[in-house]
């Protein structure tokens, strides 16, 4: 049975970091792109970043240069690295596997864990 | 950026009712969609892909339909276990959702 489990959220002030983890089980992390999606409060969905079976990374405007997304394979987890978080960043991060290389879309998704920045 | 914008806001209908959901892309994304169920306090669950492509396991109540710039979620029956907001997502460029769909229950 595939299973994302997100850890790592919590409160913290702006200009703070934090790091998400998302424990991956029932599948081989290496062989599948992984995202990460958050949702804010009361709000719609927001794509944040994305790592390839490769390595390469993207990152949504809003988060490209604070927010790096890593995967360890021996692990079976990925990452998310939050640096210089500000209010706007408070929301519920999922973590999510992609259904093919063909199909970005999300075929799993975590329970999520809550990110609040606030001072 | 590619915005997603989807219609209506909020809908209520009636089980056994045929409920359609649209949405529409900036820009043009070929079939490169997706459709979400989301409920409250959970995460979302994908129904539909490359706009027409349904997931295994979701109810064949579920069809989606559209190109180009327009898109279509149909639900044939309404149960009473649709309700929640459906979200589209293009990945043509990046990922972009639109701003969900709640379906309510009469």
């Amino acid at each position: 049975e595939v299973q994302l489990v997100e850890s790592g959220g919590g409160l913290v002030q702006p200009g703070g970091s934090l790091r998400l983890a998302c424990a991956a089980s029932g599948f081989t992390v290496s062989n599948n792109y992984m995202s990460w999606v958050r949702q804010a409060p009361g709000e719609g969905l927001e794509w944040v970043s994305i790592i390839y079976t490769g390595g390469s990374t993207y990152y949504a405007d809003s988060v490209r240069g604070r927010f790096t997304v890593s995967r360890d394979n021996s692990k079976s987890t990925v990452y998310l690295q939050m640096y210089s978080l500000r209010p706007e960043d408070t929301a519920v991060y999922y973590c999510v596997r992609v259904l093919s290389p063909e199909h970005l879309v999300g075929d799993y998704w975590g329970q999520g864990t809550l990110v609040t920045v606030s001072s | 950026d590619t915005q997603m914008t989807q219609s209506p806001s909020t809908l209520s209908a009636s089980v056994g009712d045929r409920v359609t959901i649209t949405c529409r892309a900036s820009r043009s994304i070929s079939s490169w969609l997706a459709w979400y169920q989301q409920k409250p306090g959970k995460a979302p669950k994908l129904l539909i892909y490359k706009a027409s492509s349904l997931e295994s396991g979701v109810p064949s109540r579920f069809s989606g339909s559209g190109s180009g710039t327009e898109f279509t979620l149909t639900i044939s029956s309404l149960q009473p276990d649709d309700f929640g907001t459906y979200y589209c997502q293009q990945y043509n460029t990046d990922w972009t959702f639109g701003q969900g769909t709640k379906v309510e229950i009469k």
